[in-house]
């Protein structure tokens, strides 16, 4: 599986917009890119699945450039209740195989 | 959307007895569910992939005698941590596959071994 490489933390405001960005640089053909958010003591939860270019759901969008090496997570106007720990996973469509998780971006939003 | 349960959400044992994780895909089913670890500060890790009907098949490093799986419906597996010590309190998470291929999760089991 891919290995990918994210933030350690990050720390934003109430009201703007935080991009993550992810490193996948050995990511395979078949590979999607997916983005789970982690509440303390509680199951990831999805966010959004990608392949290529850009995806946008009523919660985030996910950047994808045409190497597809890396991607950015764009999360518009967080809120105090976006912080969390984002995991950038990289793999077949999210998964007839586990997801291996990194150790993921802890976002810090300030009032 | 889909709905993953566990039960119960949190249990305090008695090092040497066992304790049963319930994991219950609420509205859809799942042929294949998976049973993740997570200690404190730290990311998930799997611990085996259980599929409906057949024996599960564990990561190296987990002891399959004492982690046991049962996938006996499409909509039920369970996870069994038989006599349970203080190393093996953690945060146990699992989750369900569905057939869009996405992994939804259950809300995680506090196990707290005396």
């Amino acid at each position: 599986l891919a290995k990918t490489t994210q933030p350690i933390s990050m720390d934003s405001y109430e009201g703007q917009e935080v991009n993550i960005t992810c490193s996948h640089n050995n990511i395979a053909t078949n590979d999607y890119i997916t983005w789970y958010q982690q509440f303390p003591s509680q199951g990831p939860r999805f966010i959004i699945q990608g392949y290529k270019t850009k995806v946008t759901n009523e919660v985030a969008s996910l950047f994808i450039p045409a190497d597809r090496k890396s991607s950015t997570l764009s999360l518009p106007r967080v809120s105090l209740s976006d912080t969390a720990v984002y995991y950038c996973l990289v793999g077949a469509p999210t998964g007839r195989r586990a997801l291996t998780f990194g150790s993921g971006t802890r976002l810090q939003v300030q009032p | 959307g889909a709905v993953v349960s566990q039960h119960p959400s949190w249990v305090i044992c008695k090092s040497g007895t066992s304790v049963k994780i319930e994991c219950r895909s609420l509205d859809f089913q799942a042929t294949t569910m998976f049973w993740y670890r997570q200690f404190p500060k730290q990311s998930l890790m799997l611990m085996a992939t259980s599929n409906e009907g057949s024996k599960a098949t564990y990561e190296q490093g987990v002891e399959k005698d004492k982690f046991l799986i049962n996938h006996a419906s499409l909509t039920l597996s369970t996870l069994t941590v038989t006599s349970a010590h203080p190393e093996d309190s953690s945060f146990y998470i699992c989750s369900a596959l569905a057939v869009t291929d996405t992994q939804y999760f259950g809300p995680g089991t506090r196990l707290t071994v005396l």
